[in-house]
């Protein structure tokens, strides 16, 4: 039940598109769901994140789609850049404990 | 801001030797901090969780005893690895909670070699 399911493992998208990760939840108790990209060798990064009262949220090219009644959250990365080649980790908690990560989605965007 | 500092961002020592590593917030004050634990092309393991002044809460599997962790103050917290072998290399990344915050702010890594 803590557990958070995060696909696809890898992702290529071609400069401009769209990347679309996506991450599902069994713990209703869960309220916070952050996003973190990874660059090799580096520490995760806070990206973006949402609370389960907001539907979707939107910070520049990056957004959280959020669906409570089907316990799944994914991210949208418009006109994606080779700079966002990293890894993205979703993850979730509740009351600011700790963090459940998702697998991981390796994103390459080529040129 | 909420910038967190690891030191050192690489080691590399012989096998059976104690490797200490610092995680401080720079610019926050940080009731809680996690330790985590990456191996290659996997996601971040946590291996403990300090609050300070308190004991560290360390998670199933994890030996106390060999990872040794120190919440000293609001903005330090020390991971020592004890005699450290081959196997405990890996990437160690930590993590600081603001004070009356939930978002979680990750240093830059350290990587442990053990020769």
């Amino acid at each position: 039940q803590q557990q958070v399911k995060q696909s696809p493992q890898s992702l290529i998208v071609q400069k401009g598109g769209i990347s679309i990760i996506n991450c599902a939840y069994e713990n209703t108790a869960f309220d916070y769901f952050p996003w973190y990209q990874q660059f090799p060798g580096k520490g995760p990064a806070l990206l973006i994140a949402i609370r389960p009262d907001v539907s979707e949220k939107k910070e520049g090219r990056f957004t959280i789609s959020f669906n409570k009644s089907a316990k799944q959250f994914s991210l949208h990365i418009m006109d994606s850049q080779p700079g966002d080649s990293a890894t993205y980790f979703c993850a979730a908690s509740f009351s600011g404990s700790r963090l459940t990560f998702g697998e991981g989605t390796q994103l390459t965007v080529n040129p | 801001g909420a910038v967190v500092s690891q030191h050192p961002s690489r080691v590399i020592c012989k096998s059976g030797t104690s490797v200490k590593i610092e995680c401080r917030s720079l610019d926050f004050q940080a009731t809680t901090m996690f330790w985590y634990r990456q191996f290659p092309k996997q996601s971040l393991m946590l291996m403990a969780t300090s609050n300070e002044g308190s004991k560290a809460t360390y998670e199933q599997g994890v030996e106390k005893d060999k990872f040794l962790i120190n919440h000293a103050s609001l903005t330090l917290s020390t991971l020592t690895v004890t005699s450290a072998h081959p196997e405990d290399s890996s990437f160690y990344i930590c993590s600081a909670t603001p004070l009356a915050g939930e978002t979680q702010y990750f240093g830059p890594g350290t990587r442990l070699l053990v020769l």
